[in-house]
């Protein structure tokens, strides 16, 4: 999606090894959202980072589950020890425009996601 | 009792009908209601806000009632590109700016 770039957009891995996905978000937005899609399911809220205030990590579903932001920048989600039913797709977020981030307005604008497959 | 309902359908439509979708939500101190549209193994994008006297945008028109905690989609004069899914989001007051996703409507439109 424009504005949000994100890294693989295919992986496929073993039950227990560990992933890393990443997203790229065009500069000067502080929101930054990760949800997951699991097939035929809705959006799963996972963390949210505002600037440099602490993560909300209340959606992260087990402590295999972790991410960082480093200011506006880039965002990594590393799942440890990944189960088959981490497979999903894997979405991040940001607030607004090119124009700059619109909070709360609940427009987010989505990367094209990494569909994960843990076999 | 999930946050956000939606019936998960399919609907499945002729071109040029008239279709209605709903969604419930629990939290009734919720500030902000969305329709989003996500095509098939694609992201989600906006559709349109939701404001409380109803908001139109071409074929698509969308309501809010907060007495019975419902919002609605009505999309006339379907047309074959409007097959997709409809997410229903809704953002929480508080100034929580999470918004919660609904499960989806699945819309088919046939010839």
């Amino acid at each position: 999606g424009a504005g949000v770039s994100q890294s693989p957009s295919n992986k496929v891995t073993e039950k227990g090894k560990d992933v890393e996905l990443r997203c790229d978000p065009i500069s000067g937005h502080t929101a930054l959202y990760w949800y997951r899609q699991r097939l035929g399911q809705g959006l799963e809220f996972l963390i949210y980072f505002q600037g440099n205030s602490a993560p909300d990590k209340s959606g992260l579903p087990s402590d295999r589950f972790s991410a960082e932001r480093t200011g506006e920048s880039v965002s990594t989600l590393t799942i440890q020890r990944t189960q088959q039913e981490d497979s999903a797709v894997y979405l991040c977020a940001i607030y607004g425009t090119s124009g700059g981030p619109r909070y709360g307005t609940g427009e987010l604008f989505f990367g094209e996601g990494s569909r994960l497959t843990v076999l | 009792r999930k946050e956000v309902e939606q019936d998960p359908g399919p609907f499945n439509v002729p071109e040029g009908a008239t279709v209605a979708f709903n969604c419930t939500y629990s939290n009734s101190a919720s500030q902000s209601f969305f329709w989003y549209r996500q095509d098939c193994r694609k992201e989600p994008k906006l559709l349109m806000s939701v404001y409380s006297s109803g908001n139109e945008d071409g074929r698509f028109t969308a309501q809010l009632n907060r007495a019975s905690q419902y919002i609605s989609l009505l999309i006339r004069d379907s047309k074959l590109s409007d097959s997709a899914t409809y997410l229903c989001v809704v953002l929480p007051s508080g100034g929580s700016y999470i918004p919660t996703f609904g499960r989806g409507t699945s819309l088919i439109v046939h010839p």
